[in-house]
């Protein structure tokens, strides 16, 4: 089964660009995962799917949010930081029969 | 607009039990499996059960297994989670989910003496 691992904490100014990663485990790496954003006190919401070399993002979800990978490695980054970009943000990914999800990333907003 | 509604959480004593409702509207609910994840107070997501469309396939996470039951009812777009003998550390927020891309808002499950 894989292990998503993911930095317990981020921060950046407003305005600025950040980068989350979320690292698959070896053997995994071509596995496609999903980001969730989940702003304090709220439900998570669906932000996109990832894989190598595509990323398709959820209705609504804003211009600013794109993504990338490298190998096992997946990345959200998060343009033009706006105050409500301060959040958990989750990766998750499916394997034969379980949702497996990395520990989240807290982002703070400067 | 794509809506799932959870209710049924609430307080209950260690070695009860609860059963969560999520109404889904705005998809086809029947081309849909579903999930339930929890959320421990301060932590992080917890994936605990998946149901497929037809109820063919049902998987649970160990943490679980034989005690809770995941359900749906697709003539009602109704999914259910049965969930027997709970303990302390099955406390916090139910979220059903469409799959993996769209959440409900939660409901609160407590189990304290």
């Amino acid at each position: 089964q894989p292990v998503l691992t993911q930095s317990s904490s981020a921060s950046a100014s407003l305005g600025s660009s950040v980068t989350l990663t979320c690292t698959l485990t070896s053997g995994h790496s071509n596995y496609i995962i999903a980001w969730h954003q989940q702003q304090p006190g709220k439900a998570p919401r669906y932000l996109m799917k990832q894989g190598s070399g595509f990323y398709n993002k959820g209705s609504g979800v804003p211009d600013r949010f794109s993504g990338s990978s490298s190998g096992a490695d997946r990345y959200l980054t998060i343009s033009n930081l706006q105050s409500e970009d301060e959040a958990d943000y989750y990766c998750g990914t499916w394997d034969s029969n379980s949702w497996v999800f990395g520990g989240g990333t807290k982002l703070t907003v400067l | 607009e794509v809506q799932l509604v959870e209710s049924g959480g609430g307080l209950v004593q260690p070695g009860g039990s609860l059963r969560l409702s999520c109404a889904a509207s705005g998809f086809t609910f029947t081309s849909y499996s579903m999930n339930w994840v929890r959320q421990a107070p301060g932590k992080g997501l917890e994936w605990v059960a998946f149901i497929t469309s037809s109820s063919n396939n049902i998987y649970y996470a160990d943490s679980v297994k034989g005690r809770f039951t995941i359900s749906r009812d697709n003539a009602k777009n109704s999914l259910y989670l049965q969930m027997n003998s709970l303990r302390a550390d099955d406390t916090g927020v139910y979220y059903c989910a469409r799959a993996d891309d769209f959440w409900g808002q939660g409901t609160l499950v407590t189990v304290s003496s």
